[in-house]
């Protein structure tokens, strides 16, 4: 089955910590993306990548980290400087004719 | 930087009823896309509109994409109960190198009674 997965689907962490939120492709998809949603908001850009070894910030990248090691997989970093960081995060990839992005199930992301 | 602005917020009907939510955009665009996030899931996707003036119709929904490419419009004919979650509108700007970087509308949430 191709798809694009996102894993844990819920997540607690500790206020100060890291944490690594993972996002698997196998759509041979050269563009990645990773969202933001508060609830009763749009989806909020915060980093993307249309190439291996390549990304670029989106509108919120404050308190994020990515990397693009492999074409299947952009993790995302939320760090410890990120302010507010409980949200629903979504992971999204598209191929090159951009006619439709793909997301992934979600990460509820909680800070206790 | 670029906005975009989705209207209402919020959308009650009867079931049969019709529903329409509206996208305006704070530059032009090079396409648009419309989405579907069904309650508790992620956004699944519904049509992209590129060219100036369209419309495209897919079964009871009717999606328009205004002259200037700055506007676009999701008209629903006789909603159902399965019509029910939260539209979204994003504006998209093609990327260099391929890609297309989406900027959300806040969303209508459509809620609908039998």
């Amino acid at each position: 089955d191709g798809g694009i997965t996102q894993s844990p689907k819920y997540l607690f962490r500790k206020e100060g910590q890291n944490v690594t939120l993972s996002c698997e492709q196998n759509l041979n998809h050269d563009a990645m993306y990773w969202y933001r949603q508060d609830p009763g908001q749009g989806l909020r850009l915060i980093y993307y990548s249309q190439i291996v070894n390549d990304f670029q910030k989106g509108d919120i990248a404050e308190g994020y980290s990515v990397s693009r090691e492999k074409k299947e997989s952009f993790p995302l970093t939320v760090t410890s400087a990120q302010k507010n960081p409980t949200a629903f995060y979504l992971c999204a990839s598209e191929d090159r004719t951009s006619t439709e992005a793909f997301f992934g199930q979600g990460t509820r992301l909680t800070v206790v | 930087g670029q906005q975009v602005m989705q209207i209402p917020q919020y959308q009650h009907v009867q079931e049969g009823e019709d529903f329409t939510t509206y996208c305006n955009s704070s530059t032009t665009l090079s396409n648009i896309q419309w989405y579907k996030q069904r309650p508790g899931g992620h956004p699944v996707f519904l049509i992209q509109l590129v060219k100036s003036g369209e419309v495209k119709k897919q079964k009871r929904l009717t999606f328009q994409f205004g002259e200037a490419k700055k506007n676009s419009s999701l008209h629903i004919t006789a909603t159902q109960t399965t019509d029910v979650g939260t539209y979204f509108c994003a504006g998209g700007a093609g990327l260099t190198g391929g890609g297309n970087k989406l900027t959300f509308g806040t969303g209508t949430q459509l809620k609908v009674e039998l």
